[in-house]
């Protein structure tokens, strides 16, 4: 079974204060990992698709990463309006996506 | 251009009566998923379709819960009768690729069962 866990639960951070989220993964046959940001209320927000190791992806202040086990979202410089929460997904073989917790991001003006 | 259109997106009921979320997909998005989320945790695969078939509904409880994707465009999702551990969020999402991981999500239907 696929298993998608993130840390932290919960990262508060000062404006402009750099930091990473963490995605560790196990699936059989990784066709594909995935970050989501979905802010209160809302539905989950498609940010990037990434393939294979070493592939990055850079949206404004975020970039995600990606490792045989792992993938990375750092925030550099962060402001208040990025305060979400980030969730990672990994889509196997199957062709089932399978969500992490998620790590609820607060920035502090 | 229009995203996925959920309603309602609150809902209040008495345990046992029946319940029904709708979900319109972005057009030309042949693939619609139903997902459920529980606070604090991650969306979670009820049923998906592409076109009007259902092909994957392996954790859609089958007992209470049904669901319909007529003329493969709309979808309903029904509950009947709801149990109090059925409160949650209720996600409708689409995607242009079949069996892909880029889904865009509508807004949700929350359930509230007292």
């Amino acid at each position: 079974e696929d298993q998608v866990t993130q840390s932290p639960e919960a990262l508060r951070l000062q404006e402009g204060e750099s930091s990473s989220l963490n995605c560790s993964y196990t699936v059989s046959g990784l066709r594909g990992l995935f970050w989501y940001r979905q802010d209160p209320g809302k539905g989950p927000e498609f940010l990037f698709t990434l393939y294979s190791a070493g592939e990055e992806k850079e949206k404004e202040r975020l970039k995600a990463t990606l490792t045989k086990k792992e993938s990375f979202l750092h925030i550099t410089a962060p402001k208040p309006e990025d305060s979400a929460t980030y969730l990672c997904a990994v889509l196997g073989g199957n062709e089932k996506l399978t969500f992490g917790t998620g790590t609820r991001l607060t920035i502090i003006p | 251009e229009a995203g996925v259109v959920q309603s309602p997106r609150y809902k209040i009921i008495e345990k046992k009566q029946p319940v029904a979320f709708w979900c319109n997909p972005i057009s030309g998005h042949n693939t619609l998923y139903w997902y459920l989320q529980n606070l604090g945790q991650g969306p979670e695969l009820l049923i998906r379709y592409e076109n009007e078939e259902a092909v994957d509904d392996s954790q859609l409880p089958k007992d209470r819960f049904s669901a319909e994707r007529l003329k493969g465009v709309d979808s309903t999702l029904k509950i009947q009768p709801a149990e109090l551990g059925d409160s949650a969020v209720y996600l409708c999402a689409s995607s242009l690729r079949q069996g892909g991981g880029e889904l865009f999500f509508g807004e949700g239907s929350r359930l509230t069962v007292l």
